[in-house]
C-alpha cells in the first residue's frame, strides 16, 4: 500500500468553482500533515500546514481526520491561478524526517 | 522567511561523468538537508537526509557511493551524481530545515539533470 494515495485527477474546473480533493495516508504515526503546491518543473511551494481541528486561509480550507488517516483540500472561487498539482504530504514528526509526497491532484482551472 | 539558493537549474552531461549540485541555505542555519528526486508523473521520492558534519542517512534502495552527499557546514550541503547514466536523469530538489519550532521545510528551486 503506497504510503500517501492520492488522486491524480486532473481535475478540470470552470473558474470561480469550488473545489475539493482529498488524500489518505498509511503511516498511523504520521504526526504533520501539510498540502504544498506545486508548478510545472518547480520546487514544492507550502500551501498550507494542516491541523486537527481544521484550518481556512483565505480560498483555502484544510481538514485532517486522524481516525480515517484522510486529510481533504477546498478551494472556493477558483482563480486562474490556482492551476497546479496539489501535493499532499505528510511527515511522522520532528526536524530529522523528511517529507513524505502523494504524487499529486493535477487541478485545471478553465476560464 | 527562510530561503535555499539551489545550483545549477538544469545541467546536461554525458554519460560517465559526475555532477554536482549546491544547496545553500541563505538566511538560515540548516541543521538538517533533505534530498529528493522526482520523475516524471512521479511523487517527490526522499534520496537522503544529512546533518550537518555526519554522514547522510540513505532511503532503501539508494546507492550511497553513487549519489555523494557532503554537509560539511550548516549553510551547505551537496549532492554529486557520480558516472551518471541516463537513467539517473531526473529532477533533484534539496529541502532543508533549522532549529526551532518556526522553521519549517524550505525548499530549493530544483535541479534538472539530464544525461545523454
Amino acid at each position: 500500500r503506497k504510503e500517501v494515495e492520492q488522486d491524480p485527477g486532473p481535475f478540470n474546473v470552470p473558474e470561480g468553482a469550488t473545489v475539493a480533493f482529498n488524500c489518505t495516508y498509511s503511516n498511523s504515526a504520521s504526526q504533520s500533515f501539510f498540502w504544498y503546491r506545486q508548478d510545472c518543473r518547480k520546487e514544492p511551494k507550502l500551501l498550507m500546514s494542516v491541523y486537527s481541528s481544521g484550518n481556512e486561509d483565505g480560498r483555502f480550507t484544510a481538514q485532517l481526520n486522524r481516525a480515517s488517516q484522510y486529510i481533504s483540500l477546498l478551494i472556493r472561487d477558483s482563480k486562474l491561478s490556482d492551476s497546479a498539482t496539489y501535493l499532499c504530504v505528510v511527515t511522522s514528526g520532528g526536524g530529522a524526517d523528511g517529507l513524505t509526497f502523494g504524487k499529486g491532484t493535477h487541478l485545471i482551472i478553465q476560464p | 522567511g527562510a530561503v535555499v539558493s539551489q545550483h545549477p537549474s538544469w545541467v546536461i552531461c554525458k554519460s560517465g561523468t559526475s555532477v554536482k549540485i549546491e544547496c545553500r541555505s541563505l538566511d538560515f542555519q540548516a541543521t538538517t538537508m533533505f534530498w529528493y528526486r522526482q520523475f516524471p508523473k512521479q511523487s517527490l521520492m526522499l534520496m537522503a537526509t544529512s546533518n550537518e558534519g555526519s554522514k547522510a542517512t540513505y532511503e532503501q534502495g539508494v546507492e550511497k557511493d553513487k549519489f555523494l552527499i557532503n554537509h560539511a557546514s550548516l549553510t551547505l550541503s551537496t549532492l554529486t551524481v557520480t558516472s551518471a547514466h541516463p537513467e539517473d536523469s531526473s529532477f533533484y530538489i534539496c529541502s532543508a530545515r533549522g532549529d526551532g519550532a518556526g522553521y519549517g521545510y524550505t525548499f530549493g528551486s530544483g535541479t534538472r539533470l539530464t544525461v545523454v
